[in-house]
């Protein structure tokens, strides 16, 4: 089956700091992924589309230069949270679609101080 | 633009017993719909896919029913286990191979 790995799965940080997610489909080849953000309680909301080997497509409302997407090979794309603010904590998952279905990575939950 | 509605209100049914989730959706019925599964602090985990044409897909004790008609999805899990205790999200191809999903039905399976 289709295996998609995210790290880290939690992270702690300062505001004002950047942080990266990592995001890498393992046995397949991903040419577009997702990233969706997730308040408690609340549905899964579509940030952008990374594409490999050209820019990101992001939803309307999302910050491009706050939520800088890189989608370098067909197994992996990060999303970087530049200069973190306590409003961007929260559930951020990544997911790759392959034969019509998402798999999704396990999620990292971001938690700025 | 498309919308998806599920009861976010939480489900408690016994052990034993069939659950029945529902997915109600709003514009243009899409070509195939989605059921997912999460559980606390993880991802969604696909479980299964139905498309137009098709009344009804089974999976083990899963059972997905998709009706145009009433722009409906139904989400069964018959014999439930306290382990069916889980958020269950209908998703939909928004018709760009972008997927937005429902709010998500929890369900409680009680022992």
């Amino acid at each position: 089956g289709a295996v998609v790995s995210q790290h880290p799965s939690r992270v702690i940080c300062k505001s004002g700091t950047s942080v990266k997610i990592e995001c890498r489909s393992l046995d397949f080849q991903a040419t577009t992924m997702f990233w969706y953000r997730q308040f408690p309680k609340q549905s899964l909301m579509l940030m952008a589309t990374s594409n490999e080997g050209s820019k990101a497509t992001y939803e309307q409302g999302v910050e491009k230069d706050k939520f800088l997407i890189n989608h370098a090979s067909l197994t992996l794309s990060t999303l970087t949270v530049t200069s973190a603010h306590p409003e961007d904590s929260s559930f951020y998952i990544c997911s790759a679609r392959w034969n019509e279905k998402l798999f999704f990575g396990s999620g990292t939950q971001l938690s700025v101080l | 633009s498309q919308k998806i509605e599920q009861n976010s209100e939480a489900l408690n049914i016994q052990e034993g017993k069939t659950a029945t989730l529902t997915c109600n959706y709003t514009n243009y019925s899409p070509a195939y719909l989605q059921w997912y599964r999460q559980d606390p602090g993880r991802g969604p985990v696909f479980l299964l896919l139905i498309r137009e044409n098709e009344k009804e897909k089974r999976k083990e004790r899963l059972k997905v029913t998709f009706d145009t008609t009433l722009k409906q999805s139904l989400f069964h899990i018959t014999a439930s286990q306290p382990a069916d205790s889980a958020t269950y999200l209908c998703a939909l191809d928004s018709g760009t191979y972008k997927y937005i999903f429902g709010t998500g039905t929890r369900l409680k399976v009680l022992a």
